[in-house]
C-alpha cells in the first residue's frame, strides 16, 4: 500500500487560503469517505482537524476545510494565522486487509 | 478525562525486541479499536497496525507483517506493540491511537514514545 501523496509545502501570507492536496486512488480516497486531516506542530502530537472528508470536530476553527473530488482529497485553510504553520497529514481508510494509509505530508509555512 | 499515556523512551541494539504499552483512561477502552502509528526523525506519519475491541483480530501494514505485534488487555485499559529484529530505520517515535467507531479517525492520541536503535 502506497502512501498518498502530497505536496511538500505550500505558503501563504496572513489572510490568505492554502489549499493542501492529497491523491490516492480508487482503493483508499476515491473508494471511501473516511478521508481525516491532522495537524502537527514541531515536536507534538498529531491533532485531528478534519474527518469523514469535511467535517469538523468539536474545537477546530471553521477556517479548514476539506473537499474531495474523485482520487483526490483537499484541505483548505483560510485566513490563514501564524498559529496554522505545521505539517498537516491526511489519511484515508484503504478497505479492510489494509486499513489505513497516511499522506506524505505538507508543511505550510505562514509568510 | 480522556487520555492514553505511553510508556518511556527505550534503547535497544540491532536485532533486539521493544514493546511499547499505551494505557487508556476516561473512556471506554473496550470499544475502540486501537493502532500504532510511527513517525521517524524528520519523517511522515506511517500507519502500522490495528487491533479489534475483543483483542482476537488484528491487522498490520505489509511493511511490518512478520515483525510486529499488536495486543491488548481489557482489565487494564492497556494495548501493547512489539517490534522485533530491530534495525536503526525503526528508530522513531511511535505513538498509540483510537479509532472514533463511528468516524474512522484518531481522535484520540498518546504522547508517543521515542525508541532509538543504536549499537
Amino acid at each position: 500500500q502506497s502512501a498518498l501523496t502530497q505536496p511538500p509545502s505550500a505558503s501563504g501570507s496572513p489572510g490568505q487560503s492554502v489549499t493542501i492536496s492529497c491523491t490516492g486512488t480508487s482503493s483508499d480516497v476515491g473508494g471511501y469517505n473516511y478521508v481525516s486531516w491532522y495537524q502537527q506542530h514541531p515536536g507534538k502530537v498529531p491533532k485531528l482537524m478534519i474527518y469523514e472528508v469535511s467535517k469538523r470536530p468539536s474545537g477546530v476553527p471553521d477556517r479548514f476545510s476539506g473537499s474531495k473530488s474523485g482520487n483526490t482529497a483537499s484541505l483548505t485553510v483560510s485566513g490563514l494565522q501564524a498559529e496554522d504553520e505545521a505539517d498537516y497529514y491526511c489519511t484515508s481508510y484503504a478497505g479492510s486487509n489494509n486499513p489505513y494509509v497516511f499522506g506524505t505530508g505538507t508543511k505550510v509555512t505562514v509568510l | 478525562q480522556v487520555q492514553l499515556v505511553q510508556s518511556g523512551a527505550e534503547v535497544k541494539k540491532p536485532g533486539a525486541s521493544v514493546k511499547v504499552s499505551c494505557k487508556a483512561s476516561g473512556y471506554t477502552f473496550s470499544s475502540y479499536y486501537m493502532h500504532w502509528v510511527r513517525q521517524a526523525p524528520g519523517q511522515g506519519l506511517e500507519w502500522m497496525g490495528t487491533i479489534d475491541p475483543s483483542g482476537h483480530n488484528t491487522i498490520y501494514a505489509q511493511n511490518f507483517q512478520g515483525r510486529v505485534t499488536v495486543t491488548r488487555d481489557t482489565s487494564t485499559s492497556t494495548v501493547y506493540m512489539e517490534l522485533s529484529s530491530l534495525r536503526s530505520e525503526d528508530t522513531a517515535v511511535y505513538y498509540c491511537a483510537s479509532e472514533n467507531t463511528t468516524t474512522g479517525a484518531f481522535d484520540i492520541w498518546g504522547q508517543g514514545t521515542m525508541v532509538t536503535v543504536s549499537s
